[in-house]
């Protein structure tokens, strides 16, 4: 079955530099791939997606890229902000199982003022 | 506007105390429904799955159970609880046959003593 690795586990930042969060993943069949932001005690929410037929896709300070050669997508923050620190989840879509996600373990991102 | 609502917010049980944890989903018919739970400072675990009443799909053995005795509503239960099931566990769902994007309820914090 699918297989995702989240890399990595706490990332530590200055205010305004760049963040990048990857994750790889196992099926090569899988075709979605979302990031989702958990506040602290908060409920996750989705931040942005790609789907297997685009290779990189924005919204604003936040862009993914996705490589499904090499079978490996990342997050990327640019200006970050204080409001940025928080943990990101990667997932895949896994093929078949009613299209179950399979979860990366999460990055804390902190930011540094 | 679809809504998902989850109760209790906050619990506190003893050890072989019963659990019944809420969630039922407004504004869409037929959604798939999921219940996570997440230890502290940890990722996502997918417990359960449903993609119709009556269907319920576990992920984990475990002592927890959970049901869908109507299209929108999804209850996660216990009838003896171990100290290992403290954790905040949500409730979630998805558009049916959908590849998109996973809607999270407010979460349920419970700490069993």
């Amino acid at each position: 079955g699918e297989n995702v690795e989240q890399h990595p586990s706490t990332l530590s930042v200055q205010e305004g530099d760049s963040a990048v969060i990857k994750c790889t993943y196992s099926d090569s069949a899988s075709n979605y791939f979302p990031w989702y932001k958990q506040e602290l005690g908060k409920r996750p929410q989705l931040i942005i997606d790609i789907r297997s037929n685009v290779g990189e896709k924005k919204d604003q300070r936040i862009a993914v890229t996705l490589n499904k050669t090499a079978k490996h997508f990342s997050l990327h923050i640019t200006e970050t902000q204080p409001e940025d620190s928080a943990v990101y989840f990667c997932a895949a879509r896994a093929q078949g199982s009613n299209y179950q996600l399979i979860w990366g373990a999460g990055t804390k991102l902190i930011i540094k003022p | 506007s679809q809504t998902i609502h989850q109760w209790p917010a906050t619990l506190v049980q003893p050890v072989g105390s019963p659990l019944s944890l809420e969630c039922t989903v407004e504004g869409t018919s037929n959604p798939n429904l999921y219940w996570y739970r997440q230890a502290a400072g940890r990722g996502l675990q997918l417990l359960f799955y449903s993609v119709g009443i009556g269907q319920i799909s576990s992920e984990v053995p475990q002592n927890l159970s959970a049901s869908r005795p109507q299209d929108r509503q999804f209850i996660l239960s216990s009838k003896k609880l171990l100290l290992s099931d403290s954790g905040f566990y949500l409730c979630a769902w998805s558009v049916t046959g959908s590849t998109g994007e996973l809607f999270f309820g407010e979460g349920s914090r419970l700490t069993v003593l």
